[in-house]
């Protein structure tokens, strides 16, 4: 009964490959998002979906693509991988109904380009 | 600029002591400040929420100050646990896009027996 829930959890890649990382949430939560943890360890949020609805899109390469199939899956398509996509992606949600609402994190997808 | 800084970068303590984590920001319009917890090769877990109004919260034996007039943010874990080991995140969210986080880089802490 995981709350946010992530595939795979490590992702091991050459260079030029195309990639996918599944991201579902159990909380029946509105929005979801997308967020890239660098080697210095910030976080920085790329996408945002509310109801399937794109509502953040950060500076982020357009080989980046988000897509939510329904409001409780966020996926992530990365195109013609590099090697300073490596990273690790968290998938979160949220509930923004209140100012202070939460966000849930899932566990994170070790991504490695070699 | 919009940003979070988090001091100390790292911190060793042994167990049973206490410690107190500090964060400073710059975001504005301001309007909360979060702390989160992040285990080794797992999500960030949220500890505490913080409004402008309010200036202290607690969650067991962590407890979170915020002088929204300094811009500045503690917080303090008591009677530290091996288990406290980890990195405490910062982050602040600004009133007119509350979608969106301001993450610090966070503060790795190490409890030794």
């Amino acid at each position: 009964d995981t709350a946010v829930s992530q595939t795979p959890k490590y992702l091991v890649t050459q260079m030029g490959n195309d990639k996918s990382i599944k991201c579902e949430q159990n909380l029946g939560h509105d929005t979801m998002y997308w967020y890239k943890q660098d080697s210095k360890k910030f976080l920085k949020i790329m996408f945002s979906y509310n109801n399937k609805e794109l509502i953040i899109n950060e500076t982020v390469p357009n080989r980046f693509s988000p897509k939510s199939p329904d409001k409780a899956h966020l996926n992530l398509h990365i195109n013609s991988l590099e090697l300073g996509d490596s990273a690790v992606y968290f998938c979160a949600s949220s509930q923004p109904d209140r100012a202070t609402y939460e966000q849930y994190f899932g566990p994170g997808t070790r991504l490695t380009v070699t | 600029k919009n940003q979070v800084e988090q001091s100390p970068q790292s911190l060793i303590i042994l167990e049973g002591k206490n410690c107190t984590l500090q964060c400073n920001y710059t975001v504005s319009p301001f309007s909360n400040l979060r702390w989160y917890k992040q285990d080794t090769g797992r999500g960030p877990v949220s500890l505490t929420i913080m409004t402008f109004s309010e200036n202290t919260k607690s969650n067991g034996r962590y407890t979170a100050t915020l002088d929204a007039d300094t811009k500045q943010s503690s917080l303090h874990i008591t009677a530290s646990q091996l288990s406290d080991s980890a990195s405490y995140i910062c982050v602040v969210s600004r009133m007119d896009s509350s979608y969106k986080l301001i993450f610090g880089s966070g503060t790795r802490l190490l409890v030794r027996p």
